[in-house]
């Protein structure tokens, strides 16, 4: 199974309404991101946040993380239609390579106008 | 500035032939990743390279997958023959030296289809 689960698989929303995704992850982790995909597009990098750091904001994102819990969460404030898209976390663990990154299945956020 | 770039963006052809990916990564960046896409396995990386050099290939599935790097501005992938379980996005990502390769920068991707 995947190293991250995210959490639900699939989220709609109203425009405005704030949006969290989570994370859960199996093995002590160096580093977890969370990536923006929309349809038919690349991956886009969000945020990263180290495993001794708790929380971390980038404009209307805010990420946690709780390495007892092996868990992360994701949360979107004033959610917009153009956030519409699929939402991975990817942990970098401490065994083999730190550059390897394991994605987990993704969350489907659609955010009616 | 240009982001990473992948061609084809779509490939279709039939079981049997070769098909090769190519990727232009994002200039100044020194690592680059080849990942594949599906709905039943998610997201996985094939091989990286850093500086050229391939350093991980442990997911390439098997000896059908090849990867190449042969300058800092080129990559490519190969299955030589195709099959379609084979069919996936293929994805291309590059990483500045000062990340260490963790932020990843990926490209728009290639569909392949397989028949």
């Amino acid at each position: 199974s995947q190293q991250g689960e995210e959490d639900p698989q699939a989220l709609s929303i109203q425009e405005g309404e704030n949006a969290t995704m989570n994370c859960s992850y199996k093995t002590s982790i160096n580093n977890l991101q969370w990536y923006r995909q929309n349809s038919g597009r690349g991956l886009v990098h969000l945020i990263l946040i180290r495993s001794n750091e708790r929380e971390k904001h980038s404009g209307r994102l805010r990420v946690t993380l709780d390495t007892s819990k092996k868990s992360s969460s994701l949360l979107i404030t004033a959610s917009r239609a153009a956030d519409t898209a699929s939402y991975f976390c990817a942990t970098s663990t401490n065994s083999g390579s730190a550059r390897q990154l394991t994605f987990g299945s993704g969350t489907q956020l659609t955010v009616l106008p | 500035d240009a982001g990473v770039i992948q061609s084809p963006r779509h490939e279709v052809t039939e079981m049997g032939q070769e098909v090769t990916l190519r990727c232009k990564p994002i200039s100044g960046h020194d690592y680059l990743f080849w990942y594949r896409q599906t709905m039943m396995r998610g997201l996985e990386l094939l091989i990286y390279f850093n500086n050229n050099v391939p350093i991980d290939d442990s997911g390439m599935p098997e000896d059908r997958f090849s990867a190449k790097m042969p300058n800092a501005s080129f990559s490519t992938l190969k299955i030589q023959p195709s099959e379609p379980r084979d069919s996936a996005v293929y994805f291309c990502a590059s990483s500045p030296p000062w990340t260490g390769g963790v932020e990843q920068y990926f490209g728009p991707g290639t569909r392949l289809t397989v028949t």
